[in-house]
Parts: C-alpha cells; structure tokens; sequence
C-alpha cells in the first residue's frame, strides 16, 4: 500500500519550460489536493479535486493548471515556468473529516 | 492577521523535555490537524481532532473549541522528535485545509 507517491521528487526548469507533476493514491479518495510550500509560510492550496473529472481553484492557482482524469491520479501543469514557482509541492488525499494523507513532496527550482 | 497562529516559531529542547506547542486559530472549524515534517521529509498526519483530546505514545493533543486553541505535547522529548508540527484547520463553511506556519522543534542529545 502505497499511500500518495508523487513524481518526480526533484526538477530544474528554466524560464519558460513547461512540466507535469504526477500524484497518485492507491486509497480510493475522492478528494485530492495540490499545496505548495514555502519558507515562513504556510501550506498553500493550489487546486484541489473533489471527484473524478472535477477541479477548482484554491487559494494561489495563477500559473497552474490541473487534471483528474483517474480518480486515483491528479495532474498539477505548469505550461510556462516562472521563477517565483520555485517552490516544494505537495500533493494530499482524502476526505472533508477523515486524515489527509500526503505525498513527500516534490522541489521544484525555475532558474 | 493569519487565520491559524503557532507559537513558537522555533523551540529547542533538552532530551528528556516536556514539549508544548500551541495553536490558535479565528475561524469556525470542523476539526483541527496537527501535522510532523521531518528535514527534507514528507509531511505526516499526527492527530485530527474535533473535541477533547488523544494521545498517541508520547504525544497528546488537546483542542478547547471555546476558546479556539489546541496544544500539541509532547512528553520525554527525543532527538529524533524534532522536525516542524503544523497545525491545519478545516473550516466549518469549507473543506480545505488552513495551515499554520509551523512550529521548528530541535531536541538536543
């Protein structure tokens, strides 16, 4: 049982790349979540799924863009990368009342 | 002002310490989590709590809704206890998370 894995751990993209960041649980949550982190802040919410085929927009959700085409798979884009995306991104899972599991997150570095 | 407050920002410890880290937050909530990342680590769900308190081992978490405040213990303190506990709220109007900033606890040998 593998929890959330999230892929790739570790990513250095110049101005302007684009990348996919991949999460996936292996529980059967419907509800699933994209954070980032950064010093002397809180977790921020990116977007965040509450089923399959369904997205929204959290709190910070300028220069991303997501998927859940699986209800086990929830796709974080960046089409453009951008220096102040610099930043570890976290993935969760689960559901409003229940714990929330997370994945070990993935450092992202836009030079 | 930041929906979720811990305090303290950073503490260090003797091995062997009683640990006390609090959260207070100004939002209704439908539960409170205390959460441990360790260095470079993911992050792990210690505690989710809507009432009352649980324990866990060495740890204890209180929540008192009244006065919109949880405390994360932590007894016999060990070095491999350090790590940042975050405190994360579930509004009562929302589903998502509220995090605070993050309590950096360092216990020394």
């Amino acid at each position: 049982n593998a929890g959330v894995t999230q892929t790739p751990k570790f990513r250095v993209l110049k101005t302007g790349q684009s990348m996919t960041l991949l999460c996936a649980q292996d529980m059967n949550h419907e509800y699933m979540y994209w954070y980032r982190q950064d010093p002397g802040m809180g977790l921020r919410l990116i977007h965040y799924s509450v089923g399959e085929g369904t997205t929204a927009k959290g709190e910070v959700p300028d220069g991303y863009n997501v998927s859940r085409l699986k209800k086990q798979n929830f796709l974080l884009g960046l089409e453009s990368a951008a220096p102040s995306q610099t930043s570890v991104y976290f993935c969760a899972s689960g559901h409003p009342g229940w714990e929330a599991f997370f994945g070990q997150g993935t450092r992202l570095t836009v030079v | 002002k930041n929906e979720v407050e811990q305090s303290p920002q950073n503490l260090t410890a003797q091995e062997g310490e009683f640990i006390t880290i609090n959260c207070s937050y100004s939002v209704g909530i439908s539960a409170l989590h205390w959460l441990q990342q360790h260095p470079g680590g993911g992050i792990v769900s210690l505690f989710m709590l809507s009432s009352g308190k649980k324990k866990h081992g060495r740890l204890i978490a209180t929540i008192n809704i009244q006065e919109k405040h949880s405390s994360l213990h932590i007894t016999a303190s060990h070095p491999r206890d350090s790590a940042v506990y975050i405190c994360a709220v579930r509004g009562r109007s929302q589903g998502n998370l509220i995090f605070g900033k993050g309590t950096k606890l360092s216990v020394k040998p």
